[in-house]
């Protein structure tokens, strides 16, 4: 079980908009950066978000993210089927001086 | 370009021993800090271990610690990781992934990743 906690799944339709919660506490989330990745099946993981709130270059402006205390969110805007895939929350735990990610999102676009 | 590549990745027999590597091309490697990150079948993506550009600095998941060594050579722009003991929970693709951060302490931003290599651990 991960130290970050996910939903399991979310879903929404076409064009919509969708966010995924990342649950964490004072070790992780509290005092550290949170990231976010994007992970399709057969594929590389692709960095989405960086320092809370940063987007990579050549990342849309569909994607965001946001924290706030212990948790973090990242939000999803204008849904494509080109988005259906698994997402990732991380961050640095500073008691076991380790990257931890959590346990992931499905995102499935309806 | 900006590439990562794994290699090494095999079928081993539990509590045998295996080596991977990472070649890097495209960027400062001697730079950056690495990680390795793995997904084993069927579950979510797990950090591995990682090391500081200068190798001054590593760190290792729990579950890997005492049987898992994260190692750089920067003259040959490779990364490695020596696995020891191997389980069957250690069956997983791993990745290669590059610290977004310039010889900064790691956020968990991997801005560049391999392609992975797949381990499996069976008898």
């Amino acid at each position: 079980q991960s130290v970050l906690t996910q939903p399991p799944s979310v879903s929404a339709a076409p064009g919509q908009k969708v966010t995924i919660s990342c649950s964490g506490s004072s070790s992780t989330i509290g005092n550290n950066f949170v990231c976010w990745y994007q992970h399709l099946p057969g594929r590389a993981p692709k960095l989405l978000i960086y320092d809370n709130d940063k987007r990579p270059s050549g990342i849309p402006d569909r994607f965001s993210g946001s924290k706030s205390g212990t948790s973090a969110t990242l939000g999803i805007t204008g849904l494509q089927t080109g988005d259906e895939a698994d997402y990732y929350c991380v961050t640095w735990h500073s008691s076991l001086f380790a990257v931890v990610f959590g346990g992931g999102t499905k995102l499935t676009v309806l | 370009e900006v590439q990562l590549v794994e290699s090494g990745g095999d079928l081993v027999q539990p509590g045998r021993s295996l080596r991977l590597s990472c070649a890097a091309s495209g960027f400062t490697f001697n730079d950056y800090a690495m990680h390795w990150v793995r997904q084993a079948p069927g579950k979510g993506l797990e950090w591995v271990s990682g090391i500081s550009w200068n190798s001054g600095i590593i760190g290792n998941a729990d579950s890997v610690k005492g049987r898992f060594t994260i190692s750089r050579d920067n003259a040959k722009n490779s990364l490695y990781l020596q696995m020891n003991s191997l389980r069957a929970e250690d069956t997983a693709f791993y990745y290669c992934a590059k610290d977004r951060d310039l010889l900064g302490a790691t956020t968990g931003a991997f801005d560049v990743w391999g392609p992975g290599t797949m381990v499996t651990v069976s008898s």
